[in-house]
């Protein structure tokens, strides 16, 4: 069955530099997203993304943020200065279409540590 | 703000008997619902939908219940596994905006 992966399980970085998040949805899944979870709390919406743009963001998606298809099948998700409360699960999600009804299918996340 | 609730944070259920997780979402502009399952160091597993439209869906063991006028659903397991201990996740979409907006979870633990 057609999985979404994530890439690296762990990362643990000092806070000021630079992640990148990486992510390959589901291979025929045209709309992506990338979601957070800071431990304890609920899973959080990050970002949208379609045809090579942003379609949605939340207020938490800043300029400390960045998102990106580089090529055929990798999603990545950049956060470019990291800070303590950077600290969360990350999880990406892929799903065919946007309106109707339909399911995210979720990665099994990857957890950023910064001290 | 909190759109989607799910006001018990745990719930102990004994084998073989019925689990009942509730939710309750405050935005009357939600068209479709979601309930996603979790276990320790995975991500979130989608387990069954609703639309707005219907008022239950049935796959399985498990059935989700709408009522639209409370703003409340409810996700019905029976019989409960052990298998079944997880968290579970109400989430609610609007239109056809994308994103997911989830509940805190409820941790289910079945006991055998």
């Amino acid at each position: 069955e057609p999985e979404v992966t994530q890439t690296p399980s762990h990362q643990v970085t000092q806070m000021g530099q630079e992640v990148i998040l990486r992510c390959v949805p589901i291979s025929n899944h045209l709309y992506f997203y990338w979601y957070r979870q800071i431990l304890g709390q609920k899973v959080e919406f990050l970002v949208s993304f379609y045809n090579n743009e942003i379609s949605e963001k939340s207020e938490i998606f800043d300029d400390q943020f960045s998102v990106e298809r580089p090529d055929g099948s990798n999603f990545t998700l950049k956060i470019r200065s990291t800070k303590l409360e950077d600290s969360a699960m990350y999880f990406c999600a892929s799903s065919e279409r946007l309106a109707g009804n339909y399911e995210q299918y979720f990665g099994p996340g990857t957890r950023l540590t910064v001290t | 703000d909190q759109q989607v609730k799910q006001n018990s944070p745990s719930l102990s259920v004994q084998e073989g008997r019925i689990s009942i997780l509730n939710c309750d979402y405050t935005n009357s502009m939600f068209d479709y619902f979601l309930w996603y399952k979790k276990y320790p160091a995975e991500g979130p597993t989608f387990l069954i939908s609703i639309s707005s439209i219907k008022d239950k869906n049935e796959d399985g063991r498990f059935t989700v219940f709408l009522n639209k006028s409370a703003k409340h659903l409810s996700l019905h397991i029976v019989p409960s596994q052990p298998g079944d201990s997880a968290v579970y996740f109400c989430a609610a979409r609007r239109g056809s905006q994308g994103n997911l907006i989830f509940g805190k979870g409820t941790k289910l633990s079945v006991k055998p």
